[in-house]
């Protein structure tokens, strides 16, 4: 079945380190979301993606999806103690769909 | 504004006991709902969907079952609990901004 993968599955930097985590899917996606989680919390939503190579900036998050729509990434620039947590990628395979794969996630710890 | 109410937001039971967890919704109707469980460190794993009243759709072979008696509340059960069905609940419904998560119930069988 359709698998989506995240690497690292943790990381720990130093505030002022820029981060970031890769999604991968097994198969071509419609459109990919991305979750931020903190500890203990629930996971909270992100942005969305839909275009091939569509890039998407919140703020020092940049969002990007690929050309093949089957990879996304998050980047944060300057991590700050208020980034802290674990953020997952989310894979729809078709447009509609009830159903979003989550990813393994990537739990990040910073430093200060 | 939607807003979705999850509870108990802790749970101990022991084994073999019984399990139900509520889900409600406000702000909207006909909502597409989601159980989600997420193990200690991990990722979410998707359990039951509902797209509607009565309308159940299983993702897993579990030891847990779901319903959906009225259009905006969501339960999620088991008749007898296991181990391995610790962890931490959560109900969802999906809307244009993605999936609105219930602040989740965090479930220890004993």
């Amino acid at each position: 079945g359709q698998q989506v993968m995240q690497i690292p599955q943790y990381q720990h930097v130093q505030e002022g380190e820029d981060f970031t985590t890769y999604c991968n899917s097994s198969t071509t996606l419609s459109n990919i979301q991305w979750y931020k989680q903190r500890p203990g919390g629930h996971p909270v939503f992100l942005i969305q993606l839909v275009k091939s190579g569509e890039v998407k900036k919140q703020k020092r998050l940049t969002f990007q999806f690929g050309e093949a729509k089957k990879n996304s990434s998050l980047h944060i620039t300057a991590t700050q103690t208020t980034d802290v947590g674990t953020y997952f990628c989310a894979g729809a395979r078709t447009s509609g769909t009830y159903k979003y794969i989550f990813g393994t996630g990537t739990r990040l710890k910073v430093l200060a | 504004s939607q807003t979705i109410h999850q509870w108990p937001a802790t749970l101990v039971q022991p084994v073999g006991s019984p399990l139900s967890l509520e889900c409600t919704v406000e702000g909207t109707s006909n909502p597409n709902l989601y159980w989600y469980r997420q193990a200690a460190g991990r990722g979410l794993q998707l359990l039951f969907y509902s797209v509607g009243i009565g309308q159940i759709s299983s993702e897993v072979p579990q030891n847990l079952s779901a319903s959906r008696p009225q259009d905006r509340q969501f339960i999620l059960s088991s008749k007898k609990l296991l181990l391995s069905d610790s962890g931490f609940y959560l109900c969802a419904w999906s809307g244009n901004y993605g999936y609105t998560f219930g602040s989740g119930t965090r479930l220890t069988v004993v």
